[in-house]
């Protein structure tokens, strides 16, 4: 059984571009979150996606947006990248309503 | 918000050696997480602990809840036990979507 996938696993971009950070939950499970993990710190919750809905947000601008599709999977996108934008891009998959979070191994990405 | 604060930010420790990492929090909480995150920077769940001790074979932790603190004991670790670890809380009571994470401990053991 799969756990939660990302892709990609690192990726490079230029200050002003736009990406977009892609995950697969675990089976079974309908909600899907975003953290931010910047380098010696903890994670810091941006977005919960579950019913193709955004739920929650976390204290981010509105450069970072996402999306979920119907089979759960969901899209992190941030756009006019700055170089604080560098970090580690967690997506953590659970059944809604539930702690029992799966997290994958995340996306690095370098702002440069 | 709430707060969270874990103690030692850095721990070295010979191979065998016994380790408690503590994870203080700034209001009450109806659930704890701990999470060691591999090399691979993957977080895996150790312990649902909002209250009382678990074990998990080398791996134990005790939350007390009125006192708004939790730990993890690593007893005779070994160098795969390596890598950060982490506390989380939800950042209200009931609320299953947003985390809050402290700074976490990184743990190094020696062979």
């Amino acid at each position: 059984d799969a756990g939660v996938t990302q892709s990609p696993t690192h990726l490079i971009k230029t200050r002003g571009q736009q990406v977009t950070l892609r995950c697969s939950p675990k089976s079974g499970h309908d909600t899907v979150s975003w953290y931010q993990q910047a380098l010696g710190q903890g994670p810091q919750f941006i977005f919960q996606y579950y019913e193709e809905e955004e739920r929650q947000r976390g204290n981010f601008p509105d450069r970072f947006s996402g999306h979920q599709f119907p089979n759960y999977s969901s899209e992190l996108n941030v756009n006019a990248l700055l170089l604080g934008d560098s970090a580690l891009y967690l997506c953590a998959s659970s059944p809604r309503g539930s702690y029992g979070y799966t997290f994958g191994s995340g996306t690095r990405l370098t702002v440069v | 918000g709430i707060q969270v604060e874990q103690s030692p930010p850095d721990l070295i420790l010979q191979e065998g050696a016994n380790s408690t990492l503590r994870c203080n929090f700034s209001d009450s909480v109806n659930n704890l997480q701990w999470f060691h995150q591999n090399p691979w920077g993957q977080l895996i769940n150790l312990f649902y602990i909002p209250s009382g001790t678990k074990q998990n074979g080398r791996l134990s932790a005790t939350t007390v809840a009125t006192e708004r603190y939790s730990l993890l004991y690593i007893s005779s670790s070994q160098t795969t036990d390596s890598g950060v670890y982490f506390c989380a809380v939800p950042s209200d009571s009931g609320n299953t979507g947003k985390l809050i994470f402290g700074q976490g401990t990184t743990l190094q053991v020696k062979p």
